[in-house]
């Protein structure tokens, strides 16, 4: 088991440029959770997914899209990325419900918006 | 608004010492609370907590949740420093988890 992965590990964009981040798991899971990190902030909620091609907004939503296709994977884009956007963005799967057992993190994605 | 609130936000001891964490939240429909450790990279579950008063427990590292006064402590006891990281509180509510901003920690030799 790979667990869950996410690709890229590092990007750098232009303001206004756009990118897809990756997330997959093998673990069958339904449940799956986008969030960034920035210093002192701990993670906040981007979107999530409660099934496959069902999707849902988190806390801090704006500038971001996703997309579950597959069951086992999670898309996160930026249509036209801004430097606020510069963060460390996590994906998590779960089985059940995050909170009725634990979430498994990927490895993370560090983006830089110049 | 759902709020996660961590103490002391950072922390430096020596190696040996016992330090406790706290947590404490406000949210619409407690469903548990979990604690996360986070060195460089993702965050690795430590606990869940649904029910007030049972300990939990694992080594060196303990957790208990009060659900009246509404708050979580996880100790270490005999710290080491591969102990020292960021400790991250999540209480989920609704279908996702809210972290509170974390407590970083550091254990100096």
């Amino acid at each position: 088991n790979a667990g869950v992965t996410q690709t890229p590990k590092f990007r750098v964009l232009k303001t206004g440029q756009s990118m897809t981040l990756l997330c997959a798991q093998d673990m069958n899971h339904e449940y799956m959770y986008w969030y960034r990190q920035d210093p002192g902030m701990g993670l906040r909620l981007i979107h999530y997914s409660v099934g496959e091609g069902t999707t849902a907004k988190g806390e801090v939503p704006d500038g971001y899209n996703v997309s579950r296709l597959k069951k086992q994977n999670f898309l996160l884009g930026l249509e036209s990325a801004a430097p606020s956007q510069t963060s460390v963005y996590f994906c998590a799967s779960s089985h059940t419900l995050a909170g009725q057992e634990t979430q498994y993190f990927g490895p993370g994605t560090r983006l830089l918006v110049l | 608004e759902d709020k996660v609130v961590q103490s002391p936000l950072s922390l430096v001891v020596h190696e040996g010492d016992t330090v406790t964490l706290n947590c404490s939240y406000e949210v619409t429909n407690f469903r548990s609370l979990l604690w996360y450790k986070q060195e460089k990279k993702a965050p690795t579950f430590l606990f869940m907590l649904t029910s007030s008063g049972i300990e939990k427990k694992s080594g060196r590292l303990s957790s208990i949740l009060d659900k009246k006064e509404l708050f979580s402590i996880l100790n270490i006891t005999a710290t080491q420093t591969g102990d020292s990281a960021i400790y991250l509180c999540a209480v989920l509510s609704g279908y996702a988890l809210n972290f509170g901003k974390g407590t970083s920690l550091l254990v100096t030799p």
